[in-house]
């Protein structure tokens, strides 16, 4: 199975602050890595698929980039509605694995 | 739109089944996984099916002990879970998979149904 590692595991941040989130890969994964946000009691919602492409209706603060084994989610400019966790998930090959997960809250 | 069967409340060693039916839109050709979320915990990917051929594949974890199966006459995706046990309490999301360029990644969730395995 490919391991997935994420950091930070939690951030603080004020809105309007550019955030990143650094994932790393077992193994080279070209680009197949995607990022969701997941809100408490909330199913995950796919931001980023192949590791740069925005997701249909995914506000353009977000973006990403990287290939090979290590990727990043950036947010430019934060707001309210972004305060959730966030999970990469590679799709190079079964069984699909996830990161542990970043939790972003407010300063 | 996928909408999953109710919370279930299940005794350790027995089974349940989660259904997940595609309204609005039919998945018969898509693949369909199972995702799952202990409390507090982080996301595990089950296994899926693509409900027009049948055809499955699984996490080595749960091989033997998961059951995928659909009704592509009802747009519905069933995932059995059986020998239950308390590390088995969850929320079990089903998750629709893109396709081409998006091809691996889950842009349509079920709302996640709460299993939860108590004596």
């Amino acid at each position: 199975d490919i391991q997935m590692t994420q950091s930070p595991a939690s951030l603080s941040a004020s809105e309007g602050d550019r955030v990143t989130i650094t994932c790393r890969a077992g193994q080279s994964i070209s680009t197949y890595l995607n990022w969701y946000q997941q809100k408490p009691g909330k199913a995950p919602k796919l931001l980023i698929y192949a590791a740069s492409s925005l997701q249909s209706g995914v506000p353009s603060r977000f973006s990403g980039s990287g290939s090979g084994t290590d990727f990043t989610l950036t947010i430019s400019s934060l707001q309210p509605e972004d305060f959730a966790t966030y999970y990469c998930q590679q799709s190079y090959s079964t069984p699909f694995t996830f990161g542990p997960g970043t939790k972003v809250d407010i300063k | 739109q996928l909408v999953q069967s109710g919370a279930e409340v299940k005794k350790p060693g027995s089974s349940v089944k989660v259904s997940c039916k595609a309204s609005g839109g039919s998945v018969s050709s898509d693949f369909v996984s199972w995702v799952r979320q202990a409390p507090g915990q982080g996301l595990e990917w089950m296994g899926r099916i693509v409900p027009m051929f049948g055809t499955t594949n699984f996490a080595q974890k749960f091989q033997g002990r998961v059951t995928i199966t659909a009704d592509d006459s009802t747009s519905t995706v069933y995932m059995e879970l059986s020998s239950l046990r308390s590390e088995d309490t969850a929320v079990y999301f089903c998750a629709r998979e893109g396709r081409s360029a998006a091809a691996g990644s889950f842009d349509s969730w079920g709302q996640g149904t709460l299993v939860t395995v108590s004596s």
